[in-house]
């Protein structure tokens, strides 16, 4: 059964850039057509979708997030990960890593845990 | 992009009763390659991740039990909870793709 864990520093500085990995476990990354996404979602608030990216490399962003962001899967080590520059105070949100269900590309069925990241000096 | 708006904000319903939670999308999500709507529905309890209920508007995903129910097309779309459990309290998204992904501001349920 495949699972999705969230890591990275739970604290970043103002202006700096936020980065995290999404370790995927019970199956090799590269196994199937999926495209691997970050969503991130402010305490009490809704969910934004940030980015993704498929195991043929190709990417595709949230236009909002001005290409602040950028997402990398890396097979060797069944991981993917999200760099987010500049962050700000807004940028205060859990963040999640998630898996589209099969027969689809954008909607998700399997999600990591979420991991909280605050920007703050 | 799409925006999705979510109404009502919040709705307490009686246990037993039913709950219906509507998405208008500010522009079509119809694909005419497939005749489909790419429109979905989460349920997100406090401290978990979100849960796929239901996709391409009206398919119920895998476990999710058959008293919720989605349906419209276009750019108007309902989820229905039939029968509320108190389970089922929870704060429920849409979600398209057409285009970017987003999703609506969600709308928060629960018991009267």
């Amino acid at each position: 059964q495949v699972q999705l864990q969230e890591s990275g520093p739970g604290l970043v500085k103002p202006s700096q850039t936020l980065s995290l990995t999404c370790t995927v476990s019970g199956g090799p990354i590269s196994s199937g057509n999926y495209y691997w996404s970050w969503v991130r979602q402010p305490a009490g608030k809704g969910l934004e979708w940030i980015g993704r990216m498929s195991n043929s490399g190709s990417t595709q962003y949230n236009p909002s997030l001005k290409s602040r962001a950028t997402v990398s899967v890396d097979t060797s080590k069944n991981q993917f990960s999200l760099k987010l520059t500049s962050v700000t105070a807004a940028d205060t949100a859990v963040y999640y890593c998630a898996r589209p269900r099969e027969g689809t590309d954008w909607c998700f069925d399997l999600w990591g845990r979420g991991t909280l990241v605050t920007v703050s000096s | 992009d799409i925006v999705l708006t979510q109404s009502p904000d919040s709705l307490a319903v009686s246990l037993g009763e039913r709950a219906t939670i509507n998405c208008k999308s500010s522009q079509s999500v119809f694909y005419s390659s497939n005749n489909k709507n790419s429109l979905a529905w989460y349920q997100q309890k406090p401290g978990q991740p979100p849960k796929l209920l239901i996709y391409w508007a009206s398919t119920r995903e895998s476990g999710v039990p058959d008293r919720f129910s989605g349906s419209g097309s276009g750019t108007d779309f309902t989820l229905t909870i039939n029968s509320l459990q108190a389970e089922d309290v929870a704060i429920y998204f849409c979600q398209q793709h057409y285009g970017a992904l987003t999703f609506g501001g969600g709308t928060k349920v629960e018991i009267k």
